[in-house]
């Protein structure tokens, strides 16, 4: 079955740099990559998807590009504000079937 | 638009004790649906899943179940409770588009 790793687990990146958390993937057949984010004591919301027909989707200050060849994915959040303080989660699947979440990464913003 | 509630909010029960926590959507039909647990600090662990009314998949083999008795309710229960039960139990819905979205959860404290 599809297995997603997540790197790195703890992110800490100084107010107004950038943060960059990378995914890979397992099944080749896998075409939706959603990522959420999770504030403390709250459920995850779905902030960016993309799916395979794309190999890059922007959202204001978050991007997120997919490289179906090498199997990978990654969310891009540029000048960083203390609000994107949580914890995101990628997944992956094949759009008719459940969604398979790596392990998170908390991302720390340093004033 | 849909929505997706969870009840109770917060709960305390004693090892050994019955659970039964329940989640509906409104807004839609036919849903799939999922059940998470998320223990502290860490990610999200899959449970059941549901693409019908009394068809529920297991993910993972332990003393809880699971029931779908109407479209768009979704049960979790337990006979007995383990002190391990304790988390974050979200309840997801996804429709005819791939996108899952998650409810605002259940605490569970099991003492």
């Amino acid at each position: 079955g599809e297995n997603v790793e997540q790197h790195p687990s703890t992110l800490s990146v100084q107010e107004g740099d950038s943060a960059v958390i990378k995914c890979t993937y397992s099944d080749s057949a896998s075409n939706y990559f959603p990522w959420y984010k999770q504030e403390l004591g709250k459920r995850p919301q779905l902030i960016i998807d993309i799916r395979s027909n794309v190999g890059e989707k922007k959202d204001q200050r978050i991007a997120v590009t997919l490289n179906k060849t090498a199997k990978h994915f990654s969310l891009h959040i540029t000048e960083t504000q203390p609000e994107d303080s949580a914890v995101y989660f990628c997944a992956a699947s094949k759009g008719y079937d459940k969604i398979i979440f790596g392990k998170g990464t908390r991302l720390h913003i340093l004033p | 638009s849909q929505t997706i509630h969870q009840w109770p909010a917060t709960l305390v029960q004693p090892v050994g004790s019955p659970l039964s926590l329940e989640c509906t959507v409104e807004g839609t039909s036919n849903p799939n649906l999922y059940w998470y647990r998320q223990a502290a600090g860490r990610g999200l662990q899959l449970l059941f899943y549901s693409v019908g009314i009394g068809q529920i998949s297991s993910e993972v083999p332990q003393n809880l179940s699971a029931s779908r008795p109407q479209d768009r309710q979704f049960i979790l229960s337990s006979k007995k409770l383990l002190l391990s039960d304790s988390g974050f139990y979200l309840c997801a819905w996804s429709g005819t588009v791939y996108e899952q979205y998650f409810g605002p959860g259940t605490r569970l404290t099991v003492t």
